[in-house]
């Protein structure tokens, strides 16, 4: 088993709709999760961080944590063809350690 | 507040040559990390750096590669004897070190090997 595992996509959605992105990961002590966006050819640019239970909220952005369940996800409001790009979560697998493991990132289209 | 910076941002080397690619953190950052990504995979971890301290260099190949982050100066990922499968994407990332341990990219240094 992967220790941060994501669907590959594409994740395909039409203009407006919402974009859902979900990550699982396998050590229950993580305390820090993270959603970065990469467009191609760039750097991964981090859009979201949490790390309690339940909704965080930015703008047209939702991370949502369950730690009992062992998953994070990202929702994208209103998604617009600017969304399209691969999004990667990453994990804080053991705890109060520095390093952070990445999923292998979710492709999303969104499509006019 | 300049971000991460990486340079060079495209290096070429030859089969052989020595490749060194530099990165200055954020202003305030004191942890450094490096990753690679080929084309069409994810970021995987090679090196975590404090400074003057190798942290965990799990993911770095046990052969021709190195890293350092002395008190002054940039971090430096080294690759000596390049081989065409070191062609990739280096980035270099830094964070404040406290307990939230969010990450900040540099736009990447790709290396290609002739």
């Amino acid at each position: 088993q992967k220790e941060v595992e994501q669907n590959s996509g594409p994740l395909s959605v039409p203009e407006g709709a919402i974009a859902s992105l979900n990550c699982t990961y396998s050590d229950r002590v993580s305390q820090s999760f993270f959603w970065y966006r990469q467009y191609s050819g760039k750097s991964p640019e981090l859009i979201m961080s949490i790390y309690s239970n339940g909704d965080k909220e930015d703008g047209r952005f939702t991370a949502q944590l369950n730690k009992a369940s062992q998953y994070v996800s990202l929702l994208i409001r209103d998604s617009q063809p600017s969304d399209s790009a691969t999004y990667l979560c990453a994990v804080n697998l053991s705890g109060g350690y520095q390093k952070v493991t990445f999923g292998t990132g979710t492709k999303l289209q969104v499509i006019p | 507040n300049a971000g991460v910076m990486q340079n060079p941002r495209h290096l070429v080397r030859r089969r052989g040559q020595e490749a060194r690619l530099r990165c200055s953190p954020m202003k305030g950052h004191s942890h450094v990390y490096w990753y690679r990504q080929l084309p069409e995979e994810g970021l995987k971890f090679m090196v975590y750096l404090q400074k003057e301290n190798i942290i965990d260099e799990s993911g770095m190949p046990k052969e021709r590669f190195s890293a350092e982050f002395p008190k002054e100066g940039p971090s430096i990922l080294r690759i000596q004897q390049v081989v065409r499968g070191d062609s990739a994407a280096y980035f270099c990332a830094s964070s404040p070190g406290d307990r939230v341990n969010e990450q900040f990219f540099g736009p990447g240094t790709r290396l290609t090997v002739l």
